[in-house]
């Protein structure tokens, strides 16, 4: 099933503790993005990706480091969280083109 | 810089109703506009997408979208609501085939009455 996983689905964790969170797409897609959801605010772009080794910020990168050494792989990384990155995360893949992007099931993360 | 608003945060139909729920955006070149639906405690699904060919799109579960240039505008209709249309919906714009920043709005939640 062609599909973009992330893991955990759910998260909670105290200020400051490095993590990570993964996202793998299997359909070949040149492109990958990470986003987040906070309630009258809806989805903001946090990093995007290319291709592989290609990558640039979205909206709002602060407090956050995004890889891409495989093209099926994206994992978005936390240095040193905080309360304020307490949302909701999607990762999302497309292909080159008018197509939309295929969007995983998300990761609620907790910082306390 | 694009940007995207949609107007009324909640919007409340009957069971059978037509739903209307509304988009602007701004773009500096030709965009790319889509619509996605989101049903609770999952990820966004794509409902439809224009990319500059007809101005009225059709998509699943029967929405659809028309493209207005002069009003700047990509508002989504259903001719007949159902229950399970019951979700929250978000327009989305980039900038065209190049583009690579997809710029939300802040989402409508439809609720449907019986």
């Amino acid at each position: 099933e062609a599909q973009v996983t992330q893991n955990p689905r759910y998260l909670i964790t105290v200020t400051g503790k490095k993590l990570t969170v993964t996202c793998s797409q299997n359909m070949n897609h040149e492109y990958m993005s990470w986003y987040r959801q906070d309630p009258g605010l809806g989805l903001r772009q946090i990093y995007y990706s290319m291709n592989v080794e290609v990558t640039d910020k979205g909206d709002v990168p602060e407090g956050y480091k995004v890889s891409r050494k495989e093209k099926r792989n994206f994992p978005l990384i936390l240095e040193s969280p905080s309360p304020n990155q307490t949302s909701l995360y999607f990762c999302a893949s497309r292909p080159g083109g008018t197509y939309g992007y295929t969007f995983g099931s998300g990761t609620r993360l907790t910082v306390v | 810089a694009q940007s995207v608003t949609q107007l009324g945060s909640h919007v409340s139909v009957s069971e059978g109703a037509l739903v209307l729920l509304r988009c602007n955006y701004s773009s500096s070149v030709p965009p790319y506009l889509f619509w996605y639906v989101q049903y609770p405690n999952q990820g966004l699904q794509l409902l439809l997408k224009y990319t500059s060919a007809a101005t009225l799109v059709k998509g699943i579960n029967g929405f659809e979208a028309e493209f207005k240039k002069s009003e700047t505008s990509f508002h989504l209709t259903k001719p007949s609501a159902h229950m399970s249309d019951a979700a929250e919906y978000f327009c989305a714009v980039r900038k065209g085939i190049g583009g690579n920043m997809l710029t939300f709005g802040g989402g409508t939640r439809l609720m449907v009455k019986p």
